[in-house]
C-alpha cells in the first residue's frame, strides 16, 4: 500500500497559461499533503502543505497566488501554476503522509512543467 | 531549526562492494528519519525509517540505517550493491512533536555503480 499518484507526468505550455497538477493517494486517505519543487540536480524544496479542508501553508518566499493549492478531498490535493513564466519550470512532486504519528510521506513519481 | 548534511554529493563503488552513505542531522528534539531513494525523472521511494526503537533499522532492497544519538547520525549501508542501486539517495528528518509534520532533507547524495 501507500501509492501515490501525480498527473500529468510530463506538460508543456506556453508562456502566460495555467497549469493544473492533480496529487492522488490511491490507497490511503491523507490529511496532508504536501507539494515540492526540485530543480535539477537538487534537492527538495517545501513549496506548501496542504490540509484537506482548509487553506495551504505556504513556506517562507512562495507566492500564494501563483500557486494555487486545493485539497478537496481525502485523497486529492491539486497545484495550480498561474500565468506559467520560463523560471516556474521545474520537477514537482507531491508527497502524503499515511501514518500520521510517524509522519511517514510517500511520494508521487513526479509532473515535469516546461513553460515556453 | 532542524537540517541534514550529507557529505558526501558523489559516490562511486563497484558493484558487488559495499556502501555507506554518511547522514548527519540537527535537531533539538527526538527526530524522525527517513532515507529515500530517487531514480532520474522519478518521485521519492522511501527506504526505511527510524523513529524508536533498535537503533538498527531494516528497508527495503537489502539496506539498513544505524541511528546513532552521540554521533547525531543515521548512515545509510549495504554489504553488496548492485547495478540497480545507482540512483540520488536523500537524508531527511521529521520532527517527531509539532513542525506539521514537515521532512527536511539533505542534499542528496548521488550513486554510481561501476560493473
Amino acid at each position: 500500500g501507500a501509492v501515490v499518484s501525480q498527473h500529468p507526468s510530463r506538460v508543456i505550455c506556453k508562456s502566460g497559461t495555467s497549469v493544473k497538477i492533480e496529487c492522488r493517494s490511491l490507497d490511503f486517505q491523507a490529511t496532508t499533503m504536501f507539494w515540492y519543487r526540485q530543480f535539477p540536480k537538487q534537492s527538495l524544496m517545501l513549496m506548501a502543505t496542504s490540509n484537506e479542508g482548509s487553506k495551504a501553508t505556504y513556506e517562507q518566499g512562495v507566492e500564494k497566488d501563483k500557486f494555487l493549492i486545493n485539497h478537496a478531498s481525502l485523497t486529492l490535493s491539486t497545484l495550480t501554476v498561474t500565468s506559467a513564466h520560463p523560471e516556474d519550470s521545474s520537477f514537482y512532486i507531491c508527497s502524503a503522509v499515511r501514518d500520521r504519528g510517524t509522519n511517514t510521506q510517500y511520494f508521487g513519481p513526479g509532473t515535469r512543467l516546461t513553460v515556453l | 531549526a532542524q537540517s541534514v548534511t550529507q557529505p558526501d554529493i558523489h559516490i562511486t563503488v563497484s558493484e558487488g562492494a559495499s556502501l555507506e552513505l554518511r547522514c548527519n542531522y540537527s535537531y533539538g528534539a527526538t527526530p524522525y528519519l527517513f532515507w529515500y531513494v530517487q531514480s532520474p525523472g522519478q518521485g521519492l521511494q522511501l527506504l526505511l525509517k527510524y523513529f524508536s526503537g533498535d537503533t538498527l533499522v531494516q528497508g527495503i532492497k537489502g539496506f539498513e540505517a544505524e541511528f546513532k544519538r552521540s554521533q547525531s547520525s543515521f548512515n545509510l549501508r549495504k554489504p553488496s550493491v548492485h547495478w540497480s542501486d545507482a540512483a540520488e539517495y536523500f537524508c531527511a528528518v521529521g520532527a517527531l512533536t509539532g513542525g506539521g509534520n514537515k521532512l527536511t532533507f539533505g542534499t542528496g547524495t548521488q550513486l554510481k555503480v561501476e560493473l
